[in-house]
């Protein structure tokens, strides 16, 4: 079965860091580009950042650049998502989710079910 | 960036009605929209991509239509199952946007 499945989220301080794992199954990490989606308490769907097949190249929404880090570890079947110096208003629901590529005219083809980061002292 | 608005924001609809969505992108993004359903506490689901094309597994009472900056999703006979917020959301350019979404409730 094709899966993503997150992890690492949870309560930090504003300024404080985290990271977060997806675990992707059933399909080869490698073959697809990969994004983070957020989404605020009772808001939409937000998108942070995406990184190529190889991790040589990666792109980040205006509100989280020079914070967060998006990586992949395509033997570890693994992507991440590094936040350093977190503010309220990251608080979120933040998804991992698939490119299906131009197959796909490039939709998400496929979404981890979401891990949650609260952002509070 | 370009921004999608959808509408209604939300609407009442009762089973077996016809359910339009509309969302206009605020310049063309030729055919690259696609539509995401949510249900309360579960991650989103792909459920048209390219504007029209129906993902694996999705209902044929769904379709999708337009091109450009104004499209529509359409449920043509609305089930149980269908009770969501529904998100469009462009991949024509980066960062890719997303409508406010639209969610559909019980009348």
């Amino acid at each position: 079965e094709v899966q993503l499945v997150e992890s690492g989220g949870g309560l930090v301080q504003p300024g404080g860091s985290l990271r977060l794992s997806c675990a992707a199954s059933g399909f080869t990490l490698s073959s697809y580009w990969m994004h983070w989606v957020r989404q605020g308490p009772g808001k939409g769907l937000v998108w942070v950042s995406r990184i190529n097949t190889d991790g040589g190249s990666s792109t980040y929404a205006d509100s989280v650049k020079g914070r967060f880090t998006i990586s992949r570890d395509n033997a570890k079947n693994t992507l991440y998502l590094q936040m350093n110096s977190l503010r309220a208003e990251d608080t979120a629901v933040y998804y991992c989710a698939r490119d299906g590529t131009v197959r796909y005219s490039d939709a998400f083809d496929i979404w981890g079910e979401g891990t949650m980061v609260t952002v509070s002292s | 960036d370009i921004q999608m608005t959808q509408s209604p924001p939300s609407l009442s609809a009762s089973v077996g009605d016809r359910v339009n969505i509309t969302c206009r992108a605020s310049q063309s993004v030729t055919t690259y929209l696609n539509w995401y359903q949510q249900k309360s506490g579960e991650a989103p689901k792909l459920l048209i991509y390219a504007t029209s094309s129906l993902q694996s597994g999705v209902p044929s009472r769904f379709s999708g239509s337009g091109s450009g900056t104004d499209f529509t999703l359409t449920i043509s006979s609305l089930q149980p199952e269908d009770f969501a917020a529904f998100y469009c959301q462009q991949t024509y350019s980066i960062p890719p946007t997303f409508g406010g979404g639209t969610k559909v409730e019980i009348k």
